[in-house]
């Protein structure tokens, strides 16, 4: 079972950011945040992740809570082609076996609109 | 990010005949690659993780001696679905880890639609 809780959905305006939450209050001290996208009849699009601090790519932001039980993706210029399911998975990085596996959940449908 | 590709990004077969659909790594090694199934609506449901050079290992309720898998190279796995049937109708898509030095990613193919009639 996804070990994270994100809102069924969202809406942006084009241009705006998009905020993003996810909840992952039973998250270990080993495991990190990782933040994927899927676009329609697309395979998912891996976009940051992180550990305890924040972190920023050319795609997007990640904020982390300082007791780690929640993050928020940040989106700084939400385009019409941002419009995907965002998924929130929380995992072990760097080592094999199941821990390190991917676990989708039903992520947050953010509907950027003109 | 690196680039996985996925071979064919569509299928229709007729009912009884098996499909192989092919993922590689096209600019990284991957010891691990894995395999996951959508169904529409859905979200994706991991089917197995492929280990080069080893035997895959598949989640509970998927069955083996349907959906086979071999990992043959750090570039290339391969999900054949023997004797298909209409209910394995679905969005296939594989990943593959990049691991190394301060990276663990896995990155996503385009996935292969696939029809059974």
């Amino acid at each position: 079972d996804a070990k994270t809780t994100q809102p069924p959905s969202m809406d942006c305006a084009e241009g705006r950011a998009a905020n993003l939450p996810c909840n992952h209050s039973t998250i270990s001290g080993n495991e990190y945040v990782y933040w994927y996208r899927q676009i329609h009849s697309q395979g998912p699009q891996y976009i940051i992740h992180g550990l305890k601090n924040n972190e920023t790519n050319e795609m997007a932001s990640l904020i982390i809570t300082e007791d780690r039980k929640s993050s928020t993706l940040i989106l700084p210029h939400a385009t019409l082609r941002d419009t995907a399911v965002y998924y929130c998975i929380v995992r072990v990085a760097g080592y094999g076996g199941s821990q390190g596996n991917l676990i989708f959940g039903k992520g947050t449908k953010l509907s950027v609109k003109p | 990010g690196a680039v996985v590709s996925q071979h064919p990004s569509r299928v229709i077969c007729k009912s009884g005949t098996s499909v192989k659909i092919e993922c590689r790594s096209l600019d990284f090694q991957a010891t691990t690659m894995f395999w996951y199934r959508q169904f529409p609506k859905q979200s994706l449901m991991l089917m197995a993780t492929s280990n080069e050079g080893s035997k895959a290992t598949y989640e509970q309720g998927v069955e083996k001696d349907k959906f086979l898998i071999n990992h043959a190279s750090l570039t290339l796995s391969t999900l054949t679905v023997t004797s298909a049937h209409p209910e394995d109708s679905s969005f296939y898509i594989c990943s593959a880890r990049q691991l190394g030095g301060s990276t663990d990613t896995q990155y996503f193919g385009p996935g292969t639609r696939l029809t059974v009639l």
